[in-house]
């Protein structure tokens, strides 16, 4: 079965900081792909990253980045520096792709940045 | 760019109507997915269209059913609407390759009174 904890429901930082945003991630496929979304208070999601199981460089781009460890089926992304413009809630999510690309989805963290 | 466009932002209506939400996207993409996302529950898949007139329960299909007549639409239709079907729904799409992210709309969020 396929599954995302996302253990982290709301964090709360003063803008500046830096801030890792926890995901956790089960499935016997070998072949897989996980996912991070973002959606701000306007609702939409929208793709930040896309890893794929044989992959497990780190990325970084710009104030994001993302460590993938499969050793603890752990795909987490930290904000450096985090700005107001972070507030929303970001999703994880990991891909089926022999399943119709269905993507199982976390509960979801929202982050709340304070000037 | 990939467009998807979901018919209404907002929509208000009352327990027993048959309600509508359309979604449509512009990148001729095969798999169609409608989602609905409450308060932390996240997003929770309720049907799913690989295809023209082909369609596939999700995690929580009851009470909602889906009619996809064209490639580029896909419909969430709630037979009988009900008050605990208020929620945020959401559309998304997805070309048919294995490492593709679902590309989503900008949501309904649909009242029921």
């Amino acid at each position: 079965a396929q599954k995302v904890t996302q253990a982290q429901t709301e964090i709360s930082v003063v803008e500046k900081e830096d801030v890792t945003l926890d995901c956790v991630y089960e499935t016997r496929d070998t072949t897989y792909y996980l996912f991070w979304y973002k959606q701000p208070p306007s609702g939409e999601l929208v793709f930040l990253i896309r890893r794929n199981s044989f992959d497990e460089q780190n990325e970084i781009s710009g104030r994001y980045s993302w460590n993938f460890q499969k050793s603890t089926s752990s795909f987490n992304f930290t904000i450096t520096a985090s700005q107001v413009v972070d507030s929303a809630v970001y999703f994880c999510a990991l891909s089926a792709p022999y399943n119709f690309n269905k993507f199982y989805f976390g509960s979801g963290t929202k982050l709340n940045v304070k000037p | 760019d990939v467009k998807v466009t979901q018919s209404s932002r907002y929509l208000v209506k009352r327990t027993g109507e048959k309600v509508f939400l359309e979604c449509v996207q512009d990148m001729d993409h095969e798999n169609m997915f409608w989602y609905r996302q409450d308060p932390g529950l996240g997003l929770r898949l309720i049907y799913f269209s690989y295809d023209v007139k082909m369609k596939e329960k999700g995690d929580i299909p009851e009470g909602y059913s889906v009619s996809r007549e064209k490639k580029e639409r896909f419909s969430l239709i709630l037979e009988s609407a009900s008050t605990n079907q208020t929620s945020m729904y959401l559309c998304a799409s997805i070309d048919r390759g294995n490492d593709q992210p679902q590309h989503f709309g900008d949501g309904t969020r649909l009242s029921i009174l």
